[in-house]
């Protein structure tokens, strides 16, 4: 069975400018998390989608948003690139639909704002 | 405001010793707990993970111990190898905090193991 993927492995952006990140889960699951990790703050939650519905959201500002397709394949946009969002964002999914599960890991997409 | 502490940055072994990864959380609403690894340039693979309603889980050179009294919880890697090298990290989710909790992962901030030949 096939991990997590992610697309683009690495990107760089400058400040203004928007981005969008890709994430396709392991075949048959339905939850999408995503997290990003930065030196300083470590792995931080910033959603989770079921269904095409957001479940759950972490506490980061509205330029931060994401959607899931009907084949649960995930995206998340942030818009008015920062410097500070620089960062490895990872998405991870799950089969299970209750609120505590193993999560498996894609292995990140890099962006770095100039 | 951590809620997930791994108060060692770095752990330091010999091959063929056991390694003892530490954790500690505050938030009592949390009842499940996981342990990752993680190399660079890739995403966490997870270990093993626990619930609350036991006090010990193993696979294979792996075990998890948890103590809800003290909300502290430890990883130990008997017998540790070079390529056991990597960051751990822990984390936690709760099912009693309802949908606030939903694919929602705490990890703390890591503890970089070197396990030397």
């Amino acid at each position: 069975k096939a991990g997590v993927t992610q697309t683009p492995r690495y990107l760089i952006k400058t400040r203004g400018q928007q981005v969008t990140l890709s994430c396709s889960p392991i075949s048959g699951h339905r939850s999408v998390s995503w997290y990003q990790q930065t030196p300083g703050q470590g792995l931080q939650f910033l959603f989770e989608y079921f269904s095409e519905t957001q479940r759950n959201k972490g506490n980061f500002p509205g330029r931060f948003s994401g959607r899931q397709f009907s084949n649960s394949r995930s995206e998340m946009n942030v818009s008015t690139l920062e410097l500070g969002d620089s960062a490895l964002y990872l998405c991870a999914s799950s089969g299970l639909a209750g609120a505590y599960n193993e999560q498996f890991f894609g292995p990140g997409t890099r962006l770095t704002v100039l | 405001d951590q809620q997930v502490k791994q108060n060692s940055p770095s752990l330091s072994v010999q091959e063929g010793r056991i390694s003892i990864l530490n954790c500690d959380y505050t938030n009592s609403m949390f009842d499940y707990f996981l342990w990752y690894k993680k190399y660079p340039a890739e995403g966490p693979t997870f270990l093993i993970s626990i619930s609350s309603i036991k006090d010990k889980n193993e696979d294979g050179r792996f075990t998890v111990f948890l103590n809800k009294s003290a909300k502290h919880l430890s990883l130990h890697i008997v017998p540790s190898q070079p390529g056991d090298s990597a960051v751990y990290f822990c984390a936690a989710s709760g099912r009693r905090a309802g949908g606030t909790s939903y694919g929602k992962l705490t990890f703390g901030q890591g503890t970089i193991l070197t396990v030397h030949p």
